[in-house]
C-alpha cells in the first residue's frame, strides 16, 4: 500500500532563510507527487506536482521540489521564506491511473521575525 | 462557480443524529471526492465519484456513512446516527479529468462536524 512519511511535525524557520519540508513515500511503481499548503480553517492550495520528466519542478510562491526515486523522496524547498508562508504543508502521492490521493501528516511551519 | 464551495462550513450536532454534507465542484469538473481530516492529522480519503458514478468507496469508515452524487454535480455526504470519532474536518475535492492522476485536485474549505 502507498504510504507518505513527513518525519518533521513542526519547523521553525527565520523570515529569509531558506526552508526545506521533507517528504518520503512508498509506492512499487513511478508516483504522482504533489505538495499542498492549507492555511488555518482553509483547504487545501496546491502548491505543485510531478507526474514525470525534469526531477526538479517549480511551483507557486517561489517554492520548488526535487523527486529523487533512488531516495523515495519528494522534498520542498524555498530560497528565502516570507511570513505568510507560516502554515501546514501536506505531501501526498497518487496512484497511477487512480485519481485518490495519499496524504502525510503534514508538517507545521512557523516563521519567526 | 470560481471554486469548490461547501456548506455548511460549521457544524454541530448531538450524538446520534444525522447529518449532511453538501459540496458544490468547479463547474464542469467530472471527478469527485470526500477526504476526512482528523484533528492534526492529513485527510483521508473516503470516497470518489466520477459523474454521478461511485467508482470507489473504499475509505467509508462504515456503513453509517454514504454519499451521492445524483446528477454528477452536487454531492452530499450523509452521517447517520453520528459518533463522537466521526468529529473531523470533511473535505471537497473536485478534478477535471476521468481518472487520469495528472489532473489536480481542488479542494474546498470543508465542513468542520463536531459531535457533542
Amino acid at each position: 500500500a502507498q504510504s507518505v512519511t513527513q518525519p518533521d511535525i513542526h519547523i521553525t524557520v527565520s523570515e529569509g532563510a531558506s526552508l526545506e519540508l521533507r517528504c518520503n513515500y512508498s509506492y512499487g511503481a513511478t508516483p504522482y507527487l504533489f505538495w499542498y499548503v492549507q492555511s488555518p480553517g482553509q483547504g487545501l492550495q496546491l502548491l505543485l506536482k510531478y507526474f514525470s520528466g525534469d526531477t526538479l519542478v517549480q511551483g507557486i510562491k517561489g517554492f520548488e521540489a526535487e523527486f529523487k526515486r533512488s531516495q523515495s523522496s519528494f522534498n520542498l524547498r524555498k530560497p528565502s521564506v516570507h511570513w505568510s508562508d507560516a502554515a501546514e504543508y501536506f505531501c501526498a502521492v497518487a496512484h497511477t491511473g487512480f485519481q485518490k490521493l495519499v496524504f502525510g501528516t503534514g508538517t507545521r511551519l512557523l516563521v519567526s521575525p | 462557480g470560481a471554486g469548490v464551495s461547501q456548506s455548511p462550513r460549521y457544524k454541530v450536532a448531538k450524538r446520534g443524529q444525522d447529518v449532511a454534507l453538501r459540496c458544490d465542484p468547479i463547474s464542469g469538473h467530472v471527478s469527485l471526492f470526500w477526504y476526512q481530516q482528523a484533528l492534526g492529522q492529513g485527510p483521508e480519503f473516503l470516497t470518489y465519484f466520477q459523474n454521478e458514478a461511485q467508482l470507489d468507496k473504499s475509505g467509508l469508515p462504515s456503513d453509517r456513512f454514504f454519499a451521492e452524487r445524483p446528477e454528477g454535480s452536487v454531492s452530499t455526504l450523509k452521517i447517520q446516527r453520528t459518533q463522537q470519532e466521526d468529529s473531523a474536518v470533511y473535505l471537497c475535492a473536485s478534478s477535471l479529468g476521468q481518472g487520469s492522476s495528472n489532473q489536480p485536485q481542488h479542494f474546498g474549505d470543508g465542513t468542520r462536524l463536531s459531535i457533542l
